[in-house]
């Protein structure tokens, strides 16, 4: 059974690090697309981030340079190192399973809340 | 800003049939398949209807998908209350090199 379990969200000043986890099992999150996306309080569904099987990754314009998403095959866990966080950073982040050039993702975790204080 | 455009709110009574649209592009909507994700209050998305018009398993299949040059639609038929919840599209964009989320729409069972 496929799952995706994140953990790693707080309330964290502006400005702050936090970094992100998503355990899963059930699958080889290396390879496969795995995808991080938030849902800030109350809004819509926003991609964030992606990396490939092969390793390349990319990131929506808002986060690049502040965002890093990586694996631990190892640990068969996916990462996602957020600095220099502000305010419209707030959201619930998911981790979601995905297909190359697609907008499916099949499966998703519950969700960890990420909270910025100015 | 969403670049996929859907109606913020759609609503219908119990054995309706209601449907929800999706406006993209020829970057998003019109080069590459859409996807229907349903989120029920307080939960995590969950896929609905992939590759414009196939269900995963699981999903009833009074839930339906169709496209149609620049724009993909879901349809319910036969609304149930338990299908009050979010309604998301989301697609591949060309120009953006990554997947797009439409801005949402809220279905009311009344």
């Amino acid at each position: 059974e496929v799952q995706l379990v994140e953990s790693g969200g707080g309330l964290i000043q502006a400005g702050g690090s936090l970094r992100l986890s998503c355990a899963a099992s059930g699958f080889t999150v290396s390879d496969k697309y795995m995808s991080w996306v938030r849902q800030a309080p109350g809004k819509g569904l926003e991609w964030v981030s992606v990396i490939y099987g092969g390793g390349n990754t990319n990131y929506v314009d808002s986060v690049k340079g502040r965002f890093t998403i990586s694996r631990d095959s190892s640990k068969n866990t996916l990462y996602l190192q957020m600095n220099s966080l502000r305010a419209d950073d707030a959201a619930v982040y998911y981790c979601a399973r995905g297909y190359y050039a697609t907008g499916l993702f099949d499966y998703w975790g519950q969700g960890t809340l990420v909270t910025v204080s100015s | 800003q969403s670049m996929l455009t859907q109606p913020p709110s759609a609503s219908g009574t119990p054995g309706q049939r209601v449907t929800i649209s999706c406006s993209g592009s020829s970057s998003s909507i019109g080069s590459n398949t859409v996807n229907w994700y349903q989120q029920l209050p307080r939960t995590a998305p969950k896929l609905l209807i992939y590759s414009n018009n196939q269900r995963p398993s699981g999903v009833p299949d009074r839930f339906s998908g169709s496209k149609s040059g620049t724009s993909g639609s879901l349809a319910i038929s036969g609304l149930q209350s338990e299908d009050e919840a979010d309604y998301y599209c989301a697609v591949w964009d060309d120009s953006l090199n990554g997947p797009v989320f439409g801005g949402g729409t809220k279905l009311t069972v009344l």
